[in-house]
């Protein structure tokens, strides 16, 4: 069964720098996707970027990047020059049949 | 926009209830799932529905079950509510297709007394 594992359940930056949320994933298929998602306080969970397995390059929205390595197993995400909006709890999240999320990160944002 | 409407932001409701919980997506969406959160545990997939009258367990279906009549509506019910399915439940839909992107509801804060 795949797994999903966030090993930072909690992690502050300020604001204006840039913050890197882990997340790793255990699988023996080739093909599947992986997503970011965003859920902050009180409000509906939102796509915030997502990356198809069969693509080396890594995916990109705006301030969000992603650092995939296949290899490794491994998805992080990069939040670059980050604001007091981007406060929320982040999932990580593995498609191939099913969709398997993990534990999530609460990434606070300081003024 | 992609709007997914859940029933009740928050409930409470004693041992032994039935609970009835909402969720309409309004973009003709084939999937529709409904999951929980629990801290420390992320969402887990209780169960999810590829079409009007079909279901298909997630992970964790005891103690729950489903409706799908129309397409834009799913609904998840407690047959006899109990205190440890107290929890956020969330309702999601999707297109049909590999890429799923999954766009959820605000989710139902429950409480079970």
């Amino acid at each position: 069964a795949q797994t999903v594992t966030q090993s930072q359940p909690e992690m502050s930056v300020q604001e204006a720098e840039t913050v890197t949320l882990s997340c790793t994933y255990d699988t023996s298929e080739s093909n599947y996707y992986l997503f970011w998602y965003k859920q902050p306080p009180s409000r509906q969970m939102i796509l915030v970027i997502r990356q198809e397995a069969y693509k080396q390059q890594n995916a990109t929205e705006n301030r969000f990047s992603v650092n995939f390595q296949k290899a490794a197993k491994s998805f992080s995400l990069k939040i670059s020059d980050s604001q007091l909006g981007d406060t929320a709890m982040y999932f990580c999240a593995f498609k191939n049949n099913d969709m398997r999320f993990g534990a999530g990160t609460r990434l606070t944002v300081k003024p | 926009d992609v709007k997914v409407t859940q029933s009740s932001r928050y409930l409470v409701k004693r041992t032994g209830e039935k609970v009835f919980l909402e969720c309409v997506q309004d973009m003709d969406h084939e999937n529709m799932f409904w999951y929980r959160q629990d801290p420390g545990l992320g969402l887990r997939l209780i169960y999810f529905s590829y079409d009007v009258k079909m279901k298909e367990k997630g992970d964790i279906p005891e103690g729950y079950s489903v409706s799908r009549e129309k397409k834009e509506r799913f609904s998840l019910i407690l047959e006899s509510a109990s205190t440890n399915q107290t929890s956020m439940y969330l309702c999601a839909s999707s297109f049909g297709g590999s890429l799923e992107t999954q766009y959820f509801g605000p989710g139902t804060r429950l409480l079970v007394l």
